[in-house]
């Protein structure tokens, strides 16, 4: 069975409702944002990512704000669907260039159909 | 293009064996990384490689090693595998400031 996504904080969502997914972030040096989603024993797929010189970027259905004020970064889904269900990450670059990814812990995201 | 590829999908180990994580990617990504996921803690780095040649550790590399002979293939190695390290364990890769990309994952189990 899965064992990823244990004790991971949960939202749940009536479908077609919006959700959203918060991250705080602790490196006012980071400057590039990003959103993946990962389903039940898969890798995490990129959803979105926003730069540090913006602080709007919308995708399909898929909205990120970034705060730096207070190192806040959410992703918003409109019209949640039951496709959505996952466990969803935010990660952060935090010095420019080639360097690594630093993820967070994750939040699941539960639609009620 | 395959994206990347890891293998095995699933292994069990007894303390104390060792084995190699196989991750390759077809995309011509300079940097690749492992990642191990455990409940509650979200994805780790284990080691990652800015290229052919060059490999450098990430936050929690005890007990594993890599190399990076080619550009597209970034083994992971367990010397003397621990319960500790029953873990998913995920590989990944991108170009420059691109897109990340992850592999489907090998879960591990040592016993």
């Amino acid at each position: 069975g899965e064992s990823v996504g244990l004790h991971l904080p949960t939202l749940s969502v009536q479908e077609g409702d919006n959700s959203i997914i918060n991250c705080a972030y602790s490196n006012s040096a980071s400057d590039y944002f990003i959103w993946y989603k990962q389903e039940s024993g898969k890798g995490p797929q990129f959803i979105i990512d926003i730069r540090s010189n913006m602080d709007k970027r919308q995708g399909q259905r898929v909205t990120v704000l970034l705060n730096k004020t207070v190192k806040h970064l959410s992703l918003q889904i409109a019209a949640t669907q039951p496709g959505d269900s996952a466990v969803y990450f935010c990660a952060e670059r935090r010095n420019s260039g080639n360097t690594p990814l630093v993820f967070g812990k994750g939040t699941r995201l539960s639609v009620i159909a | 293009n395959a994206g990347v590829t890891q293998t095995p999908k699933f292994q069990v180990l007894k303390t104390g064996q060792s084995m190699t994580l196989q991750c390759a990617q077809d995309m011509n990504h300079e940097y690749m990384s492992w990642y191990r996921q455990d409940p509650g803690m979200g994805l780790r780095l284990i080691h990652y490689s800015v290229g052919a040649g060059i490999t450098d550790q990430g936050e929690v590399p005890n007990g594993y090693n890599v190399s990076r002979s080619t550009t597209e293939d970034f083994p992971l190695r367990l010397l003397s595998a621990a319960p500790s390290q029953t873990s998913v364990y995920f590989c990944a890769s991108k170009r420059g400031e691109g897109e990340q990309y992850f592999g489907p994952g090998t879960r591990l189990t040592v016993t």
